[in-house]
């Protein structure tokens, strides 16, 4: 299967400052990255998305001038937490969907992302 | 209403055990089923989709969907510790469309 990794895999960083989070799509070209985040025990809940070369479409309730995306290459999408809270600590998840040729579009999920703000 | 109900568990039971997890859903305009697992701080793994109705299997396990009654099923046979996970429905309404998970079932498998 296609493969995406996530960078960092951990991140602690102070309140009051910003934390990017890379997501690739290491052998196939991503025309769409999701972003999510997931508390512990709970469901993964939908961010944003994003298509290569547009502005991110959020989800109801996400700051946009809070988690800034950007995804400027096929195989590139990063998530900025600017002026991070504890609040903000979490599991953050990237998926990536290319084109395909099956039925079925599948999101490939990358390993994950845990932000704790202190 | 979530659009996608699932039970959090935790589920436990001894190794070799069949294992029924389930999801219920509101929508009936999903068309596209899927199971996903997810390992402990890890991103999650498409275990097995279904496109409306039907049956699937893929070894031990057995994904199952019923529109009429907005119910989704995987059944794992012979049950493994490294089954350990928890396990998340989700639906989609179309293939461009987005995810919508299921709350996520825990389950451990007992040696």
């Amino acid at each position: 299967g296609a493969v995406v990794s996530q960078h960092p895999s951990w991140v602690i960083c102070k309140s009051g400052t910003s934390v990017k989070i890379e997501c690739r799509s290491l052998d196939f070209q991503a025309t769409t990255m999701f972003w999510y985040r997931q508390f512990p025990k709970q469901s993964l809940m939908l961010m944003a998305t994003s298509n290569e070369g547009s502005k991110a479409t959020y989800e109801q309730g996400v700051e946009k001038d809070k988690f800034l995306i950007n995804h400027a290459s096929l195989t590139l999408s990063t998530l900025t937490v600017t002026s991070a809270h504890p609040e903000d600590s979490s599991f953050y998840i990237c998926s990536a969907r290319g084109h395909a040729a099956s039925s079925y579009n599948e999101q490939f999920f990358g390993p994950g992302t845990r932000l704790t703000v202190l | 209403q979530k659009e996608v109900e699932q039970d959090p568990g935790p589920l436990s039971v001894p190794e070799g055990a069949i294992v029924s997890l389930n999801c219920t859903y509101s929508n009936s305009a999903f068309q596209y089923f899927m199971w996903y697992r997810q390992y402990s701080r890890k991103g999650p793994e498409l275990l097995m989709y279904t496109y409306s109705s039907g049956n699937k299997e893929d070894g031990r396990f057995t994904a199952q969907v019923d529109k009429s009654s907005k119910y989704i099923s995987l059944f794992i046979r012979d049950s493994q510790p490294s089954d350990s996970a928890t396990y998340l429905c989700a639906t989609l309404y179309n293939q461009g469309g987005k995810l919508i998970f299921g709350q996520g079932t825990e389950l451990s498998v007992k040696p």
